[in-house]
Order: C-alpha cells, then structure tokens, then sequence
C-alpha cells in the first residue's frame, strides 16, 4: 500500500523559512515524479511544484516560484519543500502527492495520487 | 493561465440519485483532465484520469466523459459515502490547476 506522511509543518512568521517532508513508502519511490498541493478554504486547490524521477527536472507555481526549493532524497525515500520569504498567503494544508510517471512533464503535466494526510503551515505574527 | 469552472459549486441529492458534475476549461485541453472526491478532513482522491480512465479501485458507477473544453463526472447510483467534494484539474497546461469544486450534500 502506497503511503505518505508529510511533517514539518507550524507555526511560521511573515518572512520567515520552513521545511517540509514528505516520506513514502509502498513503491518504488525513484521510479516516480512527484509533487506539492496546498489547499485552502478561500483559494481552493493550488499545484505549488513538481520534480521528475531523478530530481533533474523542478517546476513551479507562479505563486511560489524564486521563494520555494523542491527537491528529493531518492536514498531516504524522501520529497522537500524548502519554503522562504513566507507570506500570510502562503497559510494552507500541504499535501504531497506522487505521479503516475517517472517525468513530471513531458509534453503535458500529471495527475495526482495518492496523496499524504497533509501537513498544516501558518503563517502569522 | 487555463481557467477551470465547475458547476454547479453544491448539489443537494438521494441516496440512489444520478448525479452529474461539469467542469469547463478556458480553452481546449485535449482530455487532460482528472477528478478528485474530497471527504471532510481528508486529503483529495484520485478518481478519473484522461477524462474517462477510472483508477484502479474506485467503484464504477463512477464515471468520466468529455471532450475538447467541456468535461462531466457521473455518479450513476449515490452512496452515501458519495457524499464528498469533487474537484477536476487540468494538466494540459504546465500551470496546472483545479477547478472549484462541488459539494455533493445529502438531500
């Protein structure tokens, strides 16, 4: 069974830094492309980033894109959000979520699933 | 950016009741197009993929149908664990995003 377990989030305040984790577990973790999701109840659904198998490849949100660092850890089966210059609009549930293919885009992007429990991040002072 | 529209944003229903969601893109997106079922205080779940692919594992009376801008989930006979948020999202566009979403609430 396919699992993930995303930790890391809090409490932050307005500029400031925070890193999250996502560990898997179930698959073959280096084979897959994976990414970040925020949710909140105001904006709804938000694609933050993906990263390709090897973590060659990165892509970003507009949002977020020169503020947040995806990156992995094939060794450790581990996903990273480093997340930097956090913004009251950057509050939400985080939710890691594997793709279906090895590349994250190839032409077109990828569908999501399954996805972690989510890890909740604040941002206030 | 492609802008994703789901209508209606709740729908009131029986339990054996069909159901129908659509979702609209901005532009064509080539059957580039998922849907999620959200129960509260869960993370999302993949239901459909490619407009019409059904993950493995999810019952079939539900169903995905579509084309060009216009996409629609199908629930043929509502359970009552149907009773969920369901979101569609584009990946045709790099900047992938999501549409609103339908509340499916108990009539």
């Amino acid at each position: 069974e396919v699992q993930l377990l995303e930790s890391g989030g809090g409490l932050v305040q307005p500029g400031g830094s925070l890193r999250l984790s996502c560990v898997a577990s179930g698959f073959t973790f280096s084979s897959y492309a994976m990414s970040w999701v925020r949710q909140t109840p105001a904006k709804g659904l938000e694609w933050v980033s993906g990263i390709s198998d090897t973590g060659a490849g990165t892509y970003y949100g507009g949002s977020v894109r020169d503020r947040f660092t995806v990156s992995r850890d094939n060794s450790k089966n581990t996903l990273y959000l480093q997340m930097n210059s956090l913004t009251a609009d950057d509050t939400a549930v985080y939710y890691c979520a594997k793709g279906p293919h090895s590349d994250f885009w190839s032409g077109r992007g990828d569908w999501f699933g399954p996805w972690g429990q989510g890890a909740l991040v604040t941002v206030s002072s | 950016d492609i802008q994703m529209t789901q209508s209606p944003s709740s729908v009131s229903a029986s339990v054996g009741d069909r159901v129908t969601i659509s979702c609209r893109a901005s532009q064509v997106i080539t059957n580039s197009l998922a849907w999620y079922q959200q129960r509260p205080g869960k993370a999302p779940k993949l239901l459909v993929y490619d407009a019409s692919r059904l993950e493995s594992g999810v019952p079939s009376r539900f169903s995905g149908s579509g084309s060009g801008t216009d996409y629609t989930l199908t629930i043929s006979s509502l359970q009552p664990e149907d009773f969920a948020t369901y979101f569609c999202q584009q990946y045709y566009s790099i900047s992938l995003n999501f549409g609103g979403g339908t509340k499916v609430q108990i009539k």
